[in-house]
Order: structure tokens, then C-alpha cells, then sequence
């Protein structure tokens, strides 16, 4: 079945940086979109963008642009996030979900819980 | 900041009918098919409804979907103490090049 498994929780200062991988089975690494939306304590969801693991072509949302970066190693089927100069209002779930360009379908991570404190 | 708006809450009894909607522009649900999700806390949301009002296999057709011009509607019939979640709706959006969420709606069954 498909799944796709994220790294764990993060505890960064703010101004650093962190890495969230994740990682899916059950299907062909290079089929489908990943998408990394994020979701802030009781707030909504918010979309960060793709990537085609494919190509290697990303694409992010405007707000996101010059702070995160979305690469795949194809060798282990690993799909990853990087955010740097992290602020506190980047506490949030981290999601990575399948997807074709313009949809997140039905299989999501388990979320990484990245906390930026002081 | 989100583009769609829905409103924060919504309640109903057992059995009753609950509608949801998710308000946007011609940019985004004006022009593209809308997708709504429901989350659990502390859990991944879980794909509804995609193409505004298809079904992925194992959702209950008591959850159905519209669209009209600017706007989009969740409907849950029938509605079950297990169904008190939140929901949400996303689409694309064409002026911005990526996909929307809305605001996100708690249902609360009493």
C-alpha cells in the first residue's frame, strides 16, 4: 500500500535551518508529484509547492520562494524540504503528500513537527 | 492570509444535514475544480472529495461536493458523531501558480 514516512519532530533556533525528509513506498518514486504543505498550531493548511521527482523541476509558492528548497535523492526514493533562516512563525506541521501538478490526492505523511524556540 | 474563505464553524445533530462552503474568485475556484479534505486532530488530512464533487472509493456518499461560479460546497447528509472533524477545501490558482487552501471549517456534531 502506499505510504509515505517523514523524519521526526525538530527543536531549531530561529535563524537556523531544517531538513524534513520523506520518504514513500508502494507506488514508483518518479510517478507522482510530492507536494510540502504546513500547517501552523490551530490554523489552516498552507501550501509551501512541489516537486517532480522525475525531473528534479520545482516549483514554490510565492511566500516560500528563496527560503525553501525541495531536492530528491532517486537512488533511496527520498523526497526532502529544507526552510532556512527559520522565525518562530515557522512552527508548524510539515506535511509531504503524492500529487499530480495542480492536486495533493489522498496520500499524505505522517507530518514533522518542526519547533523554532529560543 | 488564506484565499479561500470558509466559515470557521459549523454544527449540526445526528442525522441532520450540514453544508460547508469555501468562497474564492475567478482566479482560483472560478476556473479550476475544487478538492476538500477532511483532518482529524493530530492526524494528515484525508482526501473527500477531488474534480468538486467526485469521491474517492471508501468516502460515504453521504459527503458531496458542488461548485458554482466563484464558490464550492460541502454537503454532509446524514451527518454521524464520527464525522466532527475539520474540513478543508483547496484548489489552484491560476494567478498565482500554485494551489489555495481555505480557512478551514471545525464541524461539531451535538
Amino acid at each position: 500500500q502506499v505510504q509515505l514516512v517523514q523524519s521526526g519532530a525538530e527543536v531549531k533556533k530561529p535563524g537556523a535551518s531544517v531538513t524534513v525528509s520523506c520518504k514513500p513506498s508502494g507506488y514508483t518514486f518518479t510517478s507522482y508529484y510530492i507536494h510540502w504543505v504546513r500547517q501552523a498550531p490551530g490554523q489552516g493548511l498552507e501550501w509551501m509547492g512541489w516537486m517532480n521527482p522525475n525531473s528534479g523541476e520545482t516549483d514554490y509558492a510565492q511566500k516560500f520562494h528563496g527560503r525553501a528548497t525541495m531536492t530528491r535523492d532517486t537512488s533511496i526514493t527520498t523526497a526532502y524540504i529544507q526552510v532556512s533562516r527559520l522565525r518562530s512563525d515557522d512552527t508548524a506541521v510539515y506535511y509531504c503528500a503524492r500529487g499530480t501538478k495542480w492536486l495533493v490526492q489522498g496520500y499524505w505523511g505522517q507530518g514533522t513537527l518542526v519547533t523554532v524556540s529560543s | 492570509q488564506s484565499v479561500l474563505t470558509q466559515p470557521p464553524s459549523a454544527s449540526g445533530t445526528p442525522g441532520q444535514r450540514v453544508t460547508i462552503s469555501c468562497s474564492g474568485s475567478s482566479s482560483n475556484i472560478g476556473a479550476n475544480t475544487v478538492t476538500w479534505y477532511q483532518q482529524f486532530p493530530g492526524t494528515a488530512p484525508k482526501l473527500l472529495i477531488f474534480s468538486s464533487h467526485q469521491r474517492p472509493s471508501g468516502v460515504p456518499d453521504r459527503f458531496s461536493g458542488s461548485k458554482s461560479g466563484t464558490s464550492a460546497s460541502l454537503a454532509i447528509s446524514g451527518l454521524q458523531s464520527e464525522d466532527e472533524a475539520d474540513y478543508h477545501c483547496a484548489t489552484w490558482d491560476d494567478d498565482l501558480s500554485g494551489i489555495v487552501f481555505g480557512t478551514g471549517t471545525k464541524v461539531t456534531v451535538l
